[in-house]
């Protein structure tokens, strides 16, 4: 195990409330990524994180920030949670440089239920 | 943009049968792609990657096959296992990111 803990690891939220994941590596691998899994649409990227302070958006990134202010932790916050935001959410991390050849290790999800 | 498809949602096989995945692409040239397997309430564990210039690459029982011609990747399991029962995810390397395929659910029957 890459040691990654999500949490909190199930949460039930009311719309237009703020909501904070967080993900905590041990590995002090550089790369850390926010996914969203959705049934019927796979795996989507939301932020990533190329380094302490370094973020850029993903594919799904609006109605989401990051922030990264050690290697270790990488937050995800809704700014204002929505019902579309309904999903499980996972942390990922890479240690390699290259994206193309270096696999992920996922942390165990966050499902996150906006009511 | 890209899409990648995996052949079907779910597939049943018997014990002892080899199941063989299909992930398909466009839009994309993608230089490598990855395998992934997730079970029910857990992330995704890293199984396989192979290089646009390896037509296959084996590990224990399992074996990819990488066809940039027909944008196809086919996943094989032999003598498959109850315990290979998960889902099955193909990733496809972008800039900064893997594109992941939607997955196929394996279910190996004993």
């Amino acid at each position: 195990d890459a040691g990654i803990t999500q949490s909190p690891r199930h949460k039930v939220t009311e719309t237009g409330t703020p909501v904070t994941l967080r993900c905590h590596q041990t590995e002090n691998h550089r790369y850390m990524y926010w996914y969203r899994q959705d049934p019927g649409h796979g795996l989507r990227l939301i932020h990533y994180s190329y380094g302490v302070k370094d973020t850029d958006k993903g594919e799904v990134s609006d109605g989401y920030s990051v922030s990264r202010s050690k290697t270790e932790d990488f937050l995800l916050t809704l700014e204002s949670a929505t019902s579309s935001q309904t999903s499980v959410y996972f942390c990922a991390t890479r240690q390699g440089r290259e994206v193309n050849t270096g696999e992920l290790f996922f942390g165990e999800g966050s499902r996150l239920t906006v009511l | 943009s890209q899409k990648i498809e995996q052949n079907s949602e779910a597939l049943n096989i018997q014990e002892g049968k080899t199941a063989t995945l299909t992930c398909n692409y466009t839009n994309y040239s993608p230089a490598y792609l990855q395998w992934y397997r997730q079970d029910p309430g857990r992330g995704p564990v890293f199984l396989l990657l192979i290089r646009e210039n390896e037509k296959e690459k084996r590990k224990e029982r399992l074996k990819v096959t990488f066809d940039t011609t027909l944008k196809q990747s086919l996943f094989h399991i032999t003598a498959s296992q109850p315990a290979d029962s998960a889902t099955y995810l193909c990733a496809l390397a972008g800039a900064n990111n893997l594109f992941f395929g939607t997955g196929t659910r394996l279910t190996v029957i004993p």
